[in-house]
């Protein structure tokens, strides 16, 4: 089965740094893009970026680039999402999800939908 | 950057009815659309990619039309574990892939 497994729950100081983590299985982990995806307290889906595993090729939404990092180490089919210094208005749910094959991908590009979902960390950041 | 407009914010509809909801691309977005449906607590899931092909386990109600800038899914019978905020995602403009602001499905 496929899976991505993510880190739970964090509840973080303004300043503070965080790293959450999300663990493919069931798949080989090298070769699909993995995105993150925020979803502020009620409200909607916000892409965040995207890593390709099997080379780290990291890309960013404009909306936060320099904000997080992305990063993935793929002897241990995991993906992360971090911050150097938290800020009240990062609190929400952070989604991890995999793109799809259906569709055209390869290592340096890929137009597809995505297929599988991590169950979420929701981060918590308040003084 | 694309922007993906989704109306109405929210649709009532009653169970057995027919529910269609709209998304709208800034620019041509080809047929690299995806609709997903989220329910309070979970995670996000695929019912829609390529616009019109349905997802691995999705039901038959769900279809999905358009391509360009204007596109529609339908849910042909509403049940009630389809009552859901759903969202649309273009991924046509690499490596950008934007949501749009979702449409709650509420029971009227």
């Amino acid at each position: 089965e496929v899976q991505l497994v993510q880190s739970g729950a964090e509840v973080k100081k303004p300043g503070e740094s965080l790293k959450i983590s999300c663990q493919g299985s069931g798949y080989s982990f090298t070769t699909y893009w993995i995105g993150w995806v925020r979803q502020m307290p009620g409200k909607g889906l916000e892409w965040m970026g995207i890593i390709y595993p099997g080379d780290s090729d990291t890309r960013y939404s404009p909306s936060f680039q320099g904000q997080v990092t992305i990063s993935a180490d793929k002897s241990i089919n995991t993906a992360y999402l971090q911050w150097s210094s938290l800020k009240a208005s990062d609190t929400a749910m952070y989604y991890c999800a995999r793109h799809s094959l259906l569709g055209y991908c390869s290592s340096t590009s890929c137009y597809s939908a995505f297929d599988t979902w991590g169950q979420g960390t929701m981060v918590t950041v308040s003084s | 950057e694309i922007v993906m407009t989704q109306s109405p914010a929210t649709l009532s509809v009653s169970p057995g009815e027919r529910a269609t909801l709209s998304c709208r691309a800034s620019q041509s977005v080809s047929s690299n659309l995806a609709w997903y449906q989220q329910k309070p607590g979970q995670a996000p899931r695929l019912l829609i990619y390529g616009a019109s092909t349905r997802a691995t386990g999705i039901p038959a109600r769900f279809s999905g039309s358009g391509s360009g800038t204007e596109f529609t899914l339908t849910i042909s019978s509403l049940q009630s574990e389809d009552f859901a905020v759903y969202y649309c995602q273009q991924y046509n403009n690499w490596p950008q892939r934007t949501f749009g602001g979702g449409t709650m499905v509420e029971i009227k």
